[in-house]
């Protein structure tokens, strides 16, 4: 069974500074997506970013851009000119791309941003 | 992006009655849903997986007598707590995925359910 860990229960950043939040994960799958999503207050779960393991390159979307290791099975996420509306929970997912698994996300115990002005 | 609507978003209820929750994909079917719970400060936690046409398949810990799952059509699934207690108060949220993305699909979340039992 796959599993992710978020080792910083809690995270805080100056706002405009940049923050890296960390995840790791276990798995014997060579192929697979992982995730990171954000919870804010209104605990609606948004998808931040998403990378596929098949590709060298890390994903980006504007100032979110994660750092993925396959060998170290590391995936962190930076987020650049942090803002006030970036405060939240943070979760890494992941997702085989195996067809029993049917789309299943597994979850890390979440990282707790905060930004201060 | 795809909507996925929960009702209701907060619920109260006295020990021992049975309480609906719905999960509904309102642009789009969705042949797979999931139910997810959250206590507070922690992470999602795999309750069952919702197929259309099919029983639901739990995860291991999850009472299915308990927790009754009902995916009777391509927008709508059902969880329905039975016989709630206290212990049963927590936060429930589902996803839902796009059939025509197939399994590659991104999962799309509903604004997820606050249940207390009294």
């Amino acid at each position: 069974a796959q599993t992710v860990t978020q080792s910083q229960p809690e995270m805080s950043v100056q706002e405009a500074e940049t923050v890296t939040l960390s995840c790791t994960y276990d798995t014997s799958e060579s192929d697979y997506y992982l995730f990171w999503y954000k919870q804010p207050p209104s605990r609606q779960m948004i998808l931040v970013i998403r990378q596929e393991a098949y590709k060298q390159q890390n994903a980006t979307e504007n100032r979110f851009s994660v750092n993925f290791q396959k060998a170290a099975k590391s995936f962190s996420l930076k987020i650049s000119d942090s803002q006030l509306g970036d405060a939240a929970m943070y979760f890494c997912a992941y997702r085989s791309r195996e067809e029993t698994s049917g789309s299943r996300l597994t979850f890390g115990e979440g990282t707790q941003l905060t930004v201060n002005p | 992006g795809a909507v996925v609507s929960q009702h209701p978003s907060w619920v109260i209820c006295k020990s021992g009655t049975s309480v609906k929750i719905e999960c509904r994909s309102l642009d789009f079917q969705a042949t797979t849903m999931f139910w997810y719970r959250q206590f507070p400060k922690q992470s999602l936690m795999l309750m069952a997986t919702s197929n259309e046409g099919s029983k639901a398949t739990y995860e291991q810990g999850v009472e299915k007598d308990k927790f009754l799952i009902n995916h009777a059509s391509l927008t709508l699934s059902t969880l329905t707590v039975t016989s709630a207690h206290p212990e049963d108060s927590s936060f429930y949220i589902c996803s839902a995925r796009d059939y025509r993305t197939g399994r590659a699909g991104e999962l799309f979340f509903g604004e997820g359910s606050r249940l207390t039992v009294l």
